[in-house]
């Protein structure tokens, strides 16, 4: 069972917007910013989402928000290649080590 | 260009040892945190060790204490991770990857088979 938990799957089709979340507690989500990560077709993983920050190259319908232990991973406009496996993660200050949520499977119909 | 490039996976029996290493180019590597993640055949990220920007502090999950021990060499711009006493459940891919909490870069990752 991981420490932060995602919803198994999300669909939805081309130009719609999706949101995807991850929960956790005071001890990480509540205390420290989360990374969201995209994985496709069991490739390696790829940061989308550094906190509240895009990273380079990653399009601006990506955006990240965070209210008390909930973050969310919101994409505008969805697009065939953003089907894929969404995994959140950050720190835990009780447990001391970097926790993960056990991933969402995104569907594009 | 950044670039995390790991290297050392391979088939091993159990109880058996690997030294996995990652090398980083395209930034100034003894300024980052650095971490390895690893993802089971299947399954999703696991954290499994990080260390800080000049290796003094480093924190391993607790299914790997004392058998796995992360290392870095900043003259080399290289991370290591030396593996013990290695398990069937170790098997998976292993990403080097750049951060402590949040990252923000990863290598491609290096498969570890323990199998006999």
């Amino acid at each position: 069972q991981s420490a932060l938990t995602q919803e198994a799957s999300v669909s939805g089709t081309v130009g719609q917007k999706v949101t995807l979340s991850c929960t956790g507690d005071s001890n990480n989500i509540g205390r420290y910013g989360v990374g969201w990560y995209q994985q496709i077709s069991h490739g390696a993983p790829k940061t989308v989402m550094f906190g509240n920050s895009l990273p380079p190259g990653i399009p601006d319908r990506f955006s990240g928000s965070k209210s008390g232990t909930t973050a969310s991973l919101t994409i505008s406009g969805l697009q065939p290649e953003d089907e894929a496996h969404y995994f959140c993660s950050t720190w835990d200050n009780r447990l001391s080590v970097q926790v993960f949520g056990g991933g969402t499977k995104l569907t594009v119909l | 260009d950044v670039q995390m490039v790991e290297s050392g996976g391979g088939l091993v029996q159990p109880g058996g040892s690997l030294r996995l290493s990652c090398a980083a180019s395209g930034f100034t590597f003894s300024g980052y945190w650095m971490t390895w993640v690893r993802q089971a055949p299947g399954k999703g990220l696991e954290w499994v060790a990080n260390t800080n920007e000049d290796g003094s502090e480093k924190h391993h999950v607790d299914s790997v204490k004392g058998r796995f021990t992360i290392s870095r060499d900043n003259t080399k711009n290289s991370l290591s991770l030396q593996m013990n006493s290695l398990r069937a459940e170790d098997t998976a891919v292993y990403y080097c990857a750049r951060g402590k909490a949040i990252i923000d870069c990863w290598g491609q990752g290096t498969l570890v088979t323990v199998s006999s």
